[in-house]
């Protein structure tokens, strides 16, 4: 069975403090595509990062960035000086097999006060 | 604009009254999918569909039906909604399904209510 974990289910922040969002992941697939999307308080949900099995390279972009382990099955996400935009939930999901079906985790709501 | 669009926005209905959300990608994607969003549940798949004419059941497929007649739509029916249908409903597409599963993109979302 797969399945995504965000342990943190609300963290709180002051603005310009870094914080990272927890994901760890359960797949038996060798092949698997993990991302994250964002949910502002608007109620949208926005497309962040796709990282596949094969790619253990960090990534970053502008303030974000992804720490990909396949040792702790574990994909992280950091925002380094954190601004009050970037209050949201935050959801880990996981594609593994054939069908393409995104697992969700529940998500890990930031809030970011000035 | 690459979009995908959902109506209604929000509903608010009575038990067992026939509903649709209508769903449409304008992007070409051959991969649909539903969602419904629950509080401290997160996100789970209603049904999805790999291509015109394909569908199949996702996490929580009990008491919805779906139909893919054309590439672009694929809306959602509750043949006779209930009050545990009461949720956030969100329809996605991407490129594909399954092999190299591109980045699902997701439509505004409907709010539902069932009294």
């Amino acid at each position: 069975a797969q399945k995504v974990t965000q342990a943190q289910t609300e963290i709180s922040v002051v603005e310009k403090e870094d914080v990272t969002l927890d994901c760890v992941y359960e797949t038996r697939d060798t092949t698997y595509y993990l991302f994250w999307y964002k949910q502002p308080p608007s109620g949208e949900l926005v497309f962040l990062i796709r990282r596949n099995s094969f790619d253990e390279q960090n990534e970053i972009s502008g303030r974000y960035s992804w720490n990909f382990q396949k040792s702790t099955s574990s994909f992280n996400f950091t925002i380094t000086a954190s601004q009050v935009v970037d209050s949201a939930v935050y959801f880990c999901a996981l594609v593994g097999g054939s069908q393409g079906n995104l697992i969700f985790g529940k998500g890990t709501k930031l809030s970011v006060k000035p | 604009e690459a979009q995908v669009t959902q109506n209604p926005r929000y509903l608010i209905t009575v038990t067992g009254k026939k509903l649709t959300v209508t769903c449409s990608q304008n992007m070409n994607h051959e991969y649909m999918s539903w969602y419904r969003q629950d509080p401290g549940l997160g996100l789970r798949q209603i049904y999805y569909s790999m291509n015109v004419e394909v569908t199949d059941k996702g996490d929580v497929p009990e008491g919805y039906k779906v139909s893919r007649k054309e590439k672009r739509n694929f809306p959602l029916i509750l043949e006779s909604p209930s009050p545990n249908q009461t949720s956030l409903y969100f329809c996605a597409s991407s490129l594909s399904g399954g092999g190299l599963a591109y980045e699902q993109y997701f439509g505004p979302g409907t709010r539902l209510t069932v009294t």
